[in-house]
């Protein structure tokens, strides 16, 4: 039973430049949550899809958005990228909205 | 607004020694409580969880967190810590109605030999 799964591991990029995220959930989940955790922190939620669509949304600006696909996967896209965005992005999946999140290994994101 | 505090930044223990790590949450309603652990360079992994129920809940990897209400606590112990032990500790609360969660900033545990 494979786990959640992120893409890609590691990646550089450079300040205003956009970057697109992968996350495919652990098998029969339907909800995928997005979190950032910068460097010395925990993580903090960003914004949880469900049905294709963003269902709760944490604080985060308008250049952070996302999109699920039918088969449940998920993209994290970043606009106009900051030096602050450098971070590890976790992705975490579930079943509905009651049930417990399970966590990717996360990508690693420098911003230069 | 729920919060999690994890009062201690790093905590160093002995091998073979007894842990617990301090975790205060602030949530208006019976809180969803739960522990992950992260080690360097790792996504997060789920030691146990709260929803309701007995307050002392057993964990994988020989974890265990005791509720108590009266205390806005979780904390996690751990009879005899291994040298594989070591890693970043992570509570947790979920927000109402959408299983997000609201972390601490984590707890470094170092283990002695």
């Amino acid at each position: 039973d494979a786990g959640v799964t992120q893409s890609p591991t590691h990646l550089i990029k450079t300040r205003g430049q956009q970057v697109t995220l992968r996350c495919s959930p652990k098998s029969g989940h339907d909800t995928v949550s997005w979190y950032q955790q910068a460097l010395g922190q925990g993580p903090q939620f960003i914004f949880q899809y469900y049905e294709e669509e963003e269902r709760q949304r944490g604080n985060f600006p308008d250049r952070f958005s996302g999109h699920q696909f039918p088969n449940y996967s998920s993209e994290l896209n970043v606009n106009a990228l900051l030096l602050g965005d450098s971070a590890l992005y976790l992705c975490a999946s579930s079943l509905g909205s009651q049930e417990t999140q399970y966590f990717g290994p996360g990508t690693r994101l420098l911003v230069l | 607004a729920q919060s999690v505090t994890q009062p201690d930044i790093h905590i160093t223990v002995s091998e073979g020694a007894s842990l617990e790590l301090r975790c205060n949450y602030s949530y208006g309603a019976t809180p969803y409580l739960f522990w992950y652990v992260q080690s360097p360079g790792q996504g997060l992994q789920l030691l146990l969880k709260y929803f309701s129920g007995d307050t002392l809940v057993q964990g994988i990897k020989g974890f265990e967190a005791e509720f108590k209400r009266s205390q806005s606590s979780f904390n996690l112990r751990k009879p005899s810590v291994h040298w594989s032990d070591a890693a970043e500790y992570f509570c947790a609360v979920e927000n109402s109605g959408y299983s997000t969660l609201t972390f601490g900033k984590g707890t470094m545990l170092l283990v002695s030999p």
